[in-house]
């Protein structure tokens, strides 16, 4: 079956460092998406990961390892507003979405 | 409208009746989705849409039905609603099958009770 792992919830300091990691397996690969989601409100997009590697955008950075079904977003500089759900979700190889459950993440001053 | 619009934000609705969600976006988007969220669940696929006129079965579509009879909108009907139907329900957008950068609604809150 298809599954997407992310830990359900994590802390961390404002002005801090954090790394949200998910694992996935999936049938087939068409890229890797990391998405933000406010409670109450509607998820909105963050990074898009098709090829190995770093993508940085701003304090955000997504990772990427096709060969350990591995990907991870990094947060720099944590802000409050940053408080919300990180969903990591798979294009598998019939163009569909496979979701993660979202990792919960809560910034304390 | 600029973006995806549903309505209603949200429904409380007794088991047994029937309801329809509304969708519909301005950007003309060839790819319609449905999802719904539960805690604890990942998004969940109901039905999908590539293009006007044809319609897909995700995940999870039993109870549910779709119409995609022109771009813009793309209503989810429950036909009898049952209480495991409470949810959270997006719509959501993409330029095509496959494109990157899904939009979303803002979501209707259903409870069925």
């Amino acid at each position: 079956g298809q599954n997407i792992d992310q830990p359900t919830e994590m802390t961390a300091t404002e002005g801090a460092i954090v790394q949200i990691n998910c694992t996935y397996q999936t049938s087939g690969f068409n890229g890797l998406f990391w998405y933000q989601q406010h409670a109450g409100e509607a998820p909105t997009f963050l990074s898009y990961n098709v090829l190995d590697g770093l993508e940085e955008k701003g304090r955000f950075s997504s990772f990427l390892s096709r060969s350990k079904g591995y990907s991870y977003l990094l947060l720099k500089e944590l802000q409050m507003k940053d408080s919300a759900s990180y969903l990591c979700a798979v294009m598998d190889s019939n163009y569909q979405l496979i979701w993660g459950a979202g990792t919960k993440l809560i910034i304390k001053p | 409208i600029a973006g995806i619009t549903q309505a209603p934000t949200s429904q409380i609705l007794a088991a047994g009746r029937r309801m329809t969600l509304r969708c519909t976006q301005d950007m003309r988007h060839n790819a319609m989705y449905w999802y719904r969220q539960d805690l604890g669940l990942g998004l969940r696929l109901i039905h999908y849409s590539n293009t006007a006129g044809t319609t897909g079965k995700g995940e999870v579509p039993d109870g549910y039905s779709v119409s995609r009879a022109n771009t813009d909108d793309f209503p989810l009907t429950l036909a009898s609603a049952v209480p495991s139907q409470t949810s959270v329900y997006f719509c959501a957008s993409s330029e095509g099958q496959g494109s990157y950068g899904y939009t979303f609604g803002s979501g209707t809150r259903l409870t069925v009770v």
